[in-house]
Formats: structure tokens, C-alpha cells, sequence
């Protein structure tokens, strides 16, 4: 059990363009899903936490307007990158909360490449 | 804010032998430590997990202490497997609220 998918896993897009990951608990509701960054051979940065019909909340230095979160349901949380740059070319992985015994469930990661 | 150191950063260790791996924290107020296994180009892996309330816990070959006083834990990896090779990330957290990660220990397991 506790699966958490991601989609997609990889996604090239040129300098400019928009790309939405979508992040989904398969087999348990997730009121609490949190959004990381994760550069080669470092360890996780957390960007938002995403909640359930409400709005995400920004870690200090993660522009909300270029990182948009929209968890519209228990089961589905998603990250748009508005206008890439190559700069924001990294891995980016999903987890899911599993609530009242607090473990974490990850997604596969999506690995996004803008040129 | 939770500051959470991690030692060592690299390890290697002949197969059969066994890992440790330690974690130290700063909020006495952390009462959930995950360990997470993060395969290369994949998402991290949930483990094992030790609470606040219990010293140690063990599944098959893996097994985590927790020391409150001393505000670490560690995480033991016995009769290790060349697929036990990864990256290796230990977090505290406070109730699920966030957590806070290690900077991860990438083991390697020689045959």
C-alpha cells in the first residue's frame, strides 16, 4: 500500500514554455502533500506543502507566482513551472502524508529538462 | 528552526558486513525519524521509522535507535547486499508538519 505516482517521469520543454507534474496518492487519501527540488548528489529542498483545498504554503526563496500548486482533491496535487528557464531544470519529487501516523510516501520524481 | 546533521556522507562496506549510518537533531520537539532509501534517478523510499516513544525498532536487517537524551538516531544495516547499495536520508519531524532532512549517506556494498 501508500503508492504515490507521478507524471510525468521525464519532460523536455523549451526556455519559456509552462509544464504541469502531476502528483497522485493511488491508494490512500492525502490531505497533505509536499513538493520538493532535488539537485544532483544533494538532498531533498522542500519548496511548498500543499493542503487540500486550500493554498500552498511557499518555502522563503520559492517564487508562488513561477511555482504554481494546486491540490484540488485528497488524491491529486499538482505542479505547474510557469515560463521555464534552464535554471529550473532539475528533479522534481512529490510526496504524499499519510495523516495521523505521519509517514511520508514519495513519488518517483520527475525529472524536467528545459533547453 | 530543526537542524539535522548526518554521518557519514560516503561508505562502503564488503557484502555481509554491516552499516551505520547516524543522524542528529536539534528540536527536542521532533517526535518522528523516517529513514528513507533513494535509489539512483528514483523518489526516496520509506524504510523504517522510529517515534519518540520507542528506543529501537527493528525489521529484518534493518533497524533504528533513538537516543532522546542525546537527540540522535542511527540506522543499522546488518548482512548488508550489493542491492542494499543507495543513498541514504534520515529526516525528523514534528508530527508530520515538515520534515527536515540529513544530507544523505551514499553506501555502497562491495561483493
Amino acid at each position: 500500500g501508500a503508492v504515490v505516482s507521478q507524471h510525468p517521469s521525464r519532460v523536455i520543454c523549451k526556455s519559456g514554455t509552462s509544464v504541469k507534474i502531476e502528483c497522485r496518492s493511488l491508494d490512500f487519501q492525502a490531505t497533505t502533500m509536499f513538493w520538493y527540488r532535488q539537485f544532483p548528489k544533494q538532498s531533498l529542498m522542500l519548496m511548498a506543502t500543499s493542503n487540500e483545498g486550500s493554498k500552498a504554503t511557499y518555502e522563503q526563496g520559492v517564487e508562488k507566482d513561477k511555482f504554481l500548486i494546486n491540490h484540488a482533491s485528497l488524491t491529486l496535487s499538482t505542479l505547474t513551472v510557469t515560463s521555464a528557464h534552464p535554471e529550473d531544470s532539475s528533479f522534481y519529487i512529490c510526496s504524499a502524508l499519510l495523516a495521523g501516523v505521519y509517514e511520508q510516501y514519495f513519488g518517483p520524481g520527475t525529472r524536467l529538462t528545459v533547453t | 528552526g530543526e537542524n539535522v546533521e548526518q554521518h557519514p556522507s560516503t561508505l562502503s562496506v564488503q557484502e555481509g558486513d554491516s552499516a551505520v549510518i547516524k543522524c542528529t537533531y536539534s528540536d527536542s520537539a521532533s517526535n518522528y525519524f523516517p529513514w528513507y532509501k533513494q535509489e539512483l534517478g528514483k523518489g526516496p523510499q520509506l524504510i523504517i521509522d522510529i517515534r519518540s516513544n520507542v528506543g529501537e525498532k527493528k525489521d529484518q536487517r534493518i533497524a533504528v535507535t533513538l537516543n532522546k537524551t542525546a537527540k540522535h538516531f542511527s540506522l543499522h544495516i546488518t548482512e548488508t547486499q550489493p542491492e542494499d547499495s543507495a543513498v541514504y536520508f534520515c529526516a525528523a519531524s514534528i508530527s508530520g508538519n515538515q520534515f527536515y532532512f540529513g544530507t544523505g549517506t551514499s553506501l555502497t556494498v562491495i561483493p
